[in-house]
């Protein structure tokens, strides 16, 4: 699986919109970006995934780049209740099974 | 909406007690997983399934077992719990197209004295 790397830390203003980068260079061309998130003594809560194209659904975006070695989630009006960890994976799809979540970004959203 | 529900949010045990963890999921998921997650050693996947009476080691399955009698339950069992198994236990289900989009219940807290 391709590694990824995210920032360790971002802050947001509620209300804002919160753009959390993801960088995957080594990402080969059946490899599909997925991007989790796990609040303080939850369970993980998958958000998004994509491949080559951009991608929406009621919780956020995904912008993948052209060369797909880089991409962001937005959350395009965070509230408090975004607060989490965002994990950022690389995988090939239906292959495999296990998920392995890296550090990931903790996003902390302000009043 | 997905829900993968597990049966105890907290758990306390002692230390050779034998241990079942249910979990069960609503949407008619193939695959079923259990992962523990502990602090500076993230998710690890000990068992998962991807069928009726199916079940699969993932990367430390070494005591632990599962059970899946029915295609919406997945039971871990702590066979002969230990303190090293205290820990966080993540139960997740995925359709069997994309693996990877995989739902997790809310997480067991297992506390082994």
């Amino acid at each position: 699986d391709a590694k990824t790397t995210q920032p360790t830390s971002m802050d947001c203003a509620e209300g804002r919109a919160a753009n959390l980068p993801c960088n995957h260079s080594t990402i080969s061309g059946n490899e599909y970006v997925y991007w989790y998130r796990q609040i303080h003594s939850q369970g993980p809560q998958y958000i998004i995934h994509g491949l080559k194209n951009n991608e929406t659904n009621e919780m956020a975006s995904l912008i993948i780049t052209e060369d797909r070695k880089s991409s962001t989630l937005i959350l395009p009006h965070a509230t408090l209740r975004d607060t989490a960890v965002y994990y950022c994976i690389v995988r090939v799809g239906t292959s495999g099974s296990r998920l392995t979540f890296g550090e990931g970004t903790q996003l902390t959203v302000n009043p | 909406d997905v829900k993968v529900t597990q049966s105890s949010r907290y758990l306390v045990k002692r230390t050779g007690e034998k241990v079942f963890l249910e979990c069960v999921q609503d949407m008619d998921h193939e695959n079923m997983f259990w992962y523990r997650q502990d602090p500076g050693l993230g998710l690890r996947l000990i068992y998962f399934s991807y069928d009726v009476k199916m079940k699969e080691k993932g990367d430390i399955p070494e005591g632990y077992s599962v059970s899946r009698e029915k295609k919406e339950r997945f039971s871990l069992i702590l066979e002969s719990a230990s303190t090293n198994q205290t820990s966080m236990y993540l139960c997740a289900s995925s359709p069997d197209r994309v693996r990877e989009t995989q739902y997790f219940g809310p997480g067991t807290r297992l506390l082994v004295l």
